[in-house]
Protein backbone atom coordinates (compact mmCIF):
# COMPACT_ATOMS: atom_id res chain seq x y z
CA UNK A 1 0.00 0.00 0.00
CA UNK A 2 3.08 2.16 0.32
CA UNK A 3 2.20 5.41 -2.12
CA UNK A 4 -0.82 5.35 -3.18
CA UNK A 5 -2.70 7.96 -0.51
CA UNK A 6 -6.54 7.95 -0.36
CA UNK A 7 -8.38 10.06 1.72
CA UNK A 8 -11.05 10.09 3.93
CA UNK A 9 -9.91 6.79 5.49
CA UNK A 10 -13.91 7.10 6.56
CA UNK A 11 -16.94 9.11 5.36
CA UNK A 12 -20.24 9.10 6.78
CA UNK A 13 -22.83 10.67 4.88
CA UNK A 14 -26.38 10.98 5.35
CA UNK A 15 -28.75 9.87 1.98
CA UNK A 16 -28.97 12.53 -0.79
CA UNK A 17 -25.56 14.19 0.02
CA UNK A 18 -23.09 14.03 -2.11
CA UNK A 19 -19.47 12.29 -0.85
CA UNK A 20 -15.76 13.12 -2.27
CA UNK A 21 -13.01 10.18 -2.27
CA UNK A 22 -9.65 11.26 -3.22
CA UNK A 23 -6.62 9.18 -4.42
CA UNK A 24 -3.33 10.08 -4.99
CA UNK A 25 -1.35 7.83 -6.67
CA UNK A 26 2.24 6.80 -6.25
CA UNK A 27 4.90 8.27 -7.47
CA UNK A 28 6.00 8.22 -11.05
CA UNK A 29 2.44 6.19 -11.75
CA UNK A 30 0.38 7.98 -14.34
CA UNK A 31 -2.45 5.14 -14.14
CA UNK A 32 -5.67 5.76 -11.98
CA UNK A 33 -8.14 2.91 -11.23
CA UNK A 34 -11.28 2.92 -8.46
CA UNK A 35 -12.71 -0.28 -7.38
CA UNK A 36 -15.61 -0.85 -5.24
CA UNK A 37 -15.84 -3.40 -2.56
CA UNK A 38 -19.40 -4.64 -0.99
CA UNK A 39 -19.65 -6.72 1.85
CA UNK A 40 -19.20 -10.66 1.62
CA UNK A 41 -18.01 -9.56 -2.32
CA UNK A 42 -14.82 -9.28 -4.17
CA UNK A 43 -13.15 -5.76 -5.41
CA UNK A 44 -15.21 -4.99 -8.22
CA UNK A 45 -13.89 -2.66 -11.09
CA UNK A 46 -15.41 0.93 -11.86
CA UNK A 47 -13.34 3.13 -13.50
CA UNK A 48 -9.53 3.42 -15.13
CA UNK A 49 -8.37 7.04 -15.58
CA UNK A 50 -5.01 8.39 -16.95
CA UNK A 51 -4.68 12.41 -16.53
CA UNK A 52 -6.91 14.26 -17.79
CA UNK A 53 -8.70 11.17 -19.70
CA UNK A 54 -11.85 8.42 -18.47
CA UNK A 55 -10.23 5.46 -20.45
CA UNK A 56 -12.50 3.23 -19.18
CA UNK A 57 -15.84 3.81 -17.07
CA UNK A 58 -17.48 0.67 -17.52
CA UNK A 59 -17.86 -0.53 -13.96
CA UNK A 60 -19.08 2.36 -12.84
CA UNK A 61 -22.84 3.22 -12.54
CA UNK A 62 -24.42 5.87 -15.30
CA UNK A 63 -25.81 7.73 -12.78
CA UNK A 64 -24.92 9.66 -9.86
CA UNK A 65 -21.27 8.62 -10.12
CA UNK A 66 -18.64 10.62 -11.57
CA UNK A 67 -14.59 10.02 -11.76
CA UNK A 68 -12.17 12.67 -12.72
CA UNK A 69 -7.84 12.90 -12.84
CA UNK A 70 -7.03 15.95 -13.37
CA UNK A 71 -3.47 17.25 -14.55
CA UNK A 72 -2.53 18.90 -10.92
CA UNK A 73 -3.95 16.98 -8.02
CA UNK A 74 -5.80 13.91 -6.61
CA UNK A 75 -7.67 12.10 -8.54
CA UNK A 76 -11.90 12.22 -7.45
CA UNK A 77 -14.37 9.95 -7.49
CA UNK A 78 -17.48 11.72 -6.88
CA UNK A 79 -20.90 10.22 -5.73
CA UNK A 80 -24.04 12.33 -6.34
CA UNK A 81 -27.30 12.29 -4.15
CA UNK A 82 -25.50 8.76 -2.10
CA UNK A 83 -27.59 6.14 -0.81
CA UNK A 84 -27.45 3.48 1.20
CA UNK A 85 -26.81 0.98 -1.45
CA UNK A 86 -23.53 3.18 -2.22
CA UNK A 87 -21.99 2.33 1.77
CA UNK A 88 -18.96 0.34 0.14
CA UNK A 89 -14.90 0.25 0.72
CA UNK A 90 -13.92 1.98 -2.09
CA UNK A 91 -10.47 1.56 -2.97
CA UNK A 92 -8.17 3.68 -5.41
CA UNK A 93 -4.79 1.87 -7.09
CA UNK A 94 -2.47 3.28 -9.06
CA UNK A 95 0.35 1.73 -11.58
CA UNK A 96 3.02 2.88 -14.40
CA UNK A 97 2.12 2.21 -17.81
CA UNK A 98 0.33 -1.01 -18.15
CA UNK A 99 2.36 -1.76 -15.18
CA UNK A 100 1.05 -4.24 -11.87
CA UNK A 101 -1.52 -1.94 -9.75
CA UNK A 102 -0.95 -1.11 -6.30
CA UNK A 103 -3.63 -0.04 -3.72
CA UNK A 104 -3.92 2.51 -1.31
CA UNK A 105 -5.93 1.64 2.28
CA UNK A 106 -9.13 2.49 0.92
CA UNK A 107 -12.27 5.12 1.88
CA UNK A 108 -15.15 3.39 4.04
CA UNK A 109 -18.50 4.80 3.05
CA UNK A 110 -21.18 4.34 5.17
CA UNK A 111 -24.55 6.29 4.03
CA UNK A 112 -26.84 6.62 7.00
CA UNK B 1 -20.77 -14.58 -11.60
CA UNK B 2 -17.42 -14.57 -10.68
CA UNK B 3 -14.63 -14.89 -13.51
CA UNK B 4 -12.41 -16.25 -10.61
CA UNK B 5 -13.57 -18.19 -8.37
CA UNK B 6 -11.58 -19.15 -5.17
CA UNK B 7 -11.52 -22.00 -2.71
CA UNK B 8 -12.72 -22.69 0.49
CA UNK B 9 -14.64 -19.09 1.31
CA UNK B 10 -12.97 -19.89 4.77
CA UNK B 11 -10.07 -21.59 6.50
CA UNK B 12 -9.65 -22.10 9.68
CA UNK B 13 -6.45 -24.13 10.85
CA UNK B 14 -4.39 -24.48 13.87
CA UNK B 15 -0.35 -23.04 14.10
CA UNK B 16 2.08 -25.35 12.10
CA UNK B 17 -0.50 -26.52 10.05
CA UNK B 18 -0.31 -26.42 6.18
CA UNK B 19 -3.07 -24.58 4.39
CA UNK B 20 -3.65 -24.45 0.19
CA UNK B 21 -6.24 -22.07 -1.34
CA UNK B 22 -7.20 -22.52 -4.94
CA UNK B 23 -8.22 -20.14 -7.96
CA UNK B 24 -9.75 -20.99 -10.84
CA UNK B 25 -11.26 -19.98 -14.34
CA UNK B 26 -12.59 -21.08 -17.63
CA UNK B 27 -10.64 -17.67 -19.03
CA UNK B 28 -6.71 -18.10 -19.62
CA UNK B 29 -5.01 -15.19 -18.12
CA UNK B 30 -1.68 -13.67 -18.96
CA UNK B 31 -1.07 -13.50 -15.66
CA UNK B 32 -2.41 -13.69 -12.20
CA UNK B 33 -1.66 -11.98 -8.77
CA UNK B 34 -2.47 -13.25 -5.03
CA UNK B 35 -2.98 -10.07 -2.70
CA UNK B 36 -3.48 -10.30 0.50
CA UNK B 37 -6.24 -7.81 2.59
CA UNK B 38 -5.72 -7.67 6.69
CA UNK B 39 -9.28 -5.92 8.12
CA UNK B 40 -10.10 -2.01 7.39
CA UNK B 41 -6.43 -1.86 4.64
CA UNK B 42 -5.89 -1.97 1.01
CA UNK B 43 -5.09 -5.23 -0.85
CA UNK B 44 -1.14 -5.71 -0.49
CA UNK B 45 0.52 -7.79 -3.76
CA UNK B 46 2.28 -10.40 -3.37
CA UNK B 47 3.12 -11.97 -6.12
CA UNK B 48 2.39 -12.19 -9.65
CA UNK B 49 2.64 -15.62 -11.61
CA UNK B 50 3.18 -15.00 -15.38
CA UNK B 51 4.34 -18.26 -17.19
CA UNK B 52 2.71 -21.54 -17.55
CA UNK B 53 3.48 -24.11 -14.73
CA UNK B 54 5.50 -21.35 -13.06
CA UNK B 55 5.84 -21.80 -9.30
CA UNK B 56 7.07 -18.92 -7.17
CA UNK B 57 8.07 -19.16 -3.13
CA UNK B 58 7.97 -16.37 -0.99
CA UNK B 59 9.77 -17.64 2.39
CA UNK B 60 6.82 -20.11 3.65
CA UNK B 61 4.52 -19.20 0.48
CA UNK B 62 4.54 -21.30 -2.89
CA UNK B 63 2.44 -20.45 -5.52
CA UNK B 64 2.00 -22.22 -8.56
CA UNK B 65 0.33 -21.25 -11.95
CA UNK B 66 -1.38 -23.93 -13.89
CA UNK B 67 0.22 -25.23 -17.12
CA UNK B 68 -3.16 -23.39 -19.26
CA UNK B 69 -2.70 -20.43 -17.31
CA UNK B 70 -6.70 -20.65 -15.99
CA UNK B 71 -5.69 -21.57 -12.29
CA UNK B 72 -3.65 -21.02 -9.73
CA UNK B 73 -2.73 -22.12 -6.13
CA UNK B 74 -1.49 -20.72 -2.71
CA UNK B 75 0.59 -22.99 -0.68
CA UNK B 76 1.37 -21.61 2.98
CA UNK B 77 4.02 -24.18 5.18
CA UNK B 78 3.91 -24.36 8.73
CA UNK B 79 1.13 -21.35 9.31
CA UNK B 80 1.60 -18.81 11.67
CA UNK B 81 -0.72 -16.37 13.34
CA UNK B 82 0.36 -13.63 11.01
CA UNK B 83 -0.57 -15.29 8.02
CA UNK B 84 -4.00 -14.70 9.22
CA UNK B 85 -6.09 -12.38 6.79
CA UNK B 86 -8.33 -12.36 3.00
CA UNK B 87 -6.09 -13.86 -0.13
CA UNK B 88 -7.23 -12.72 -3.05
CA UNK B 89 -6.50 -13.95 -6.78
CA UNK B 90 -6.94 -11.51 -9.17
CA UNK B 91 -6.06 -11.32 -13.23
CA UNK B 92 -6.87 -9.03 -16.11
CA UNK B 93 -8.09 -10.86 -19.38
CA UNK B 94 -8.23 -7.83 -20.89
CA UNK B 95 -5.17 -6.02 -19.82
CA UNK B 96 -6.00 -3.44 -17.05
CA UNK B 97 -9.61 -4.37 -16.26
CA UNK B 98 -8.53 -6.22 -12.47
CA UNK B 99 -11.23 -9.50 -11.63
CA UNK B 100 -10.48 -10.49 -8.05
CA UNK B 101 -11.88 -13.63 -6.70
CA UNK B 102 -14.26 -13.36 -3.47
CA UNK B 103 -11.46 -14.17 -1.36
CA UNK B 104 -10.46 -16.88 1.32
CA UNK B 105 -10.61 -15.93 4.42
CA UNK B 106 -7.25 -17.52 6.27
CA UNK B 107 -7.48 -18.02 10.23
CA UNK B 108 -4.24 -19.10 12.03
CA UNK B 109 -5.23 -20.02 15.50
CA UNK B 110 -2.04 -20.09 18.34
Amino acid sequence: NAGVMQNPRHLVRRRGQEARLRCSPMKGHSHVYWYRQLPEEGLKFMVYLQKENIIDESGMPKERFSAEFPKEGPSILRIQQVVRGDSAAYFCASSPQDGIQYFGAGTRLSVL
Amino acid sequence: TQLLEQSPQFLSIQEGENLTVYCNSSSVFSSLQWYRQEPGEGPVLLVTVVTGGEVKKLKRLTFQFGDARKDSSLHITAAQPGDTGLYLCAGAPNDYKLSFGAGTTVTVRA
